[in-house]
């Protein structure tokens, strides 16, 4: 089965900017995960969907980023206006079924986010 | 080790040994637990799970540990490879609002030296 789809891969702009990511999950997938990951750190959880619904949002800076899932596929993440403090990499999973149940997300690649 | 900033612990190990990774959770209502294998420019595969009513768990080449009297996992890697060199993360899920919340560590990067 075809893999979690990140894009772009790598993303370089001024503080300020503003920036979004893409994610499309494993087909069929009802959960939605972003995660962000800062230089030698675990995953930090931004936000969870389960089908188009926000589940968690919790540790979502709220007043810069947003986040989406039109028709409980694809999801874009957004940053307006970036800091130098996003500097990240931006890790979307997914899972299969809805929550609650103990499973296992997958990964996408990821996007390289450089704020300068 | 415990992770400072950009310093993630290292364990070097020789090709052929045996190694042990180690991970202390911080939730003792979590119930289910991940193994994560991150290589560089990769996002996290994963490698082997383990629900709290077992203590250990094999896989192919792998183990899995859970003690939860004192909330400490570890990851045991038989006749290591260079091809398992990686940061390697656990994970615990907690419940949270109704729903499933995984929780990363900080990771421990594995160097296998031929």
């Amino acid at each position: 089965e075809a893999g979690v789809a990140q894009s772009p891969r790598y993303k370089i702009i001024e503080k300020r900017q503003s920036v979004a990511f893409w994610c499309n999950p494993i087909s069929g997938h009802a959960t939605l995960y972003w995660y962000q990951q800062i230089l030698g750190q675990g995953p930090k959880l931004l936000i969870q969907f389960q089908n188009n619904g926000v589940v968690d949002d919790s540790q979502l800076p709220k007043d810069r980023f947003s986040a989406e899932r039109l028709k409980g596929v694809d999801s874009t993440l957004k940053i307006q206006p970036a800091k130098l403090e996003d500097s990240a990499v931006y890790l979307c999973a997914s899972s299969r079924l809805p929550g609650p149940t103990n499973e296992k997300l997958f990964f996408g690649s990821g996007t390289q986010l450089s704020v300068l | 080790g415990e992770n400072v900033g950009l310093h993630l612990p290292t364990l070097s190990v020789q090709e052929g040994d045996n190694s042990i990774i180690n991970c202390a959770y911080s939730n003792s209502a979590s119930d289910y637990f991940i193994w994560y294998k991150q290589e560089s420019g990769k996002g996290p595969q994963f490698i082997i799970d383990i629900r709290s009513n077992m203590d250990k768990r094999q896989g192919q080449r792998v183990t899995v540990l859970l003690n939860k009297t004192v909330k400490h996992l570890s990851l045991q890697i038989a006749a290591t490879q260079p091809g398992d060199s990686a940061v390697y993360f656990c994970a615990e899920n907690t419940v949270s609002g109704g729903y499933n919340k995984l929780i990363f560590g900080a990771g421990t990067r594995l160097a296998v030296h031929p």
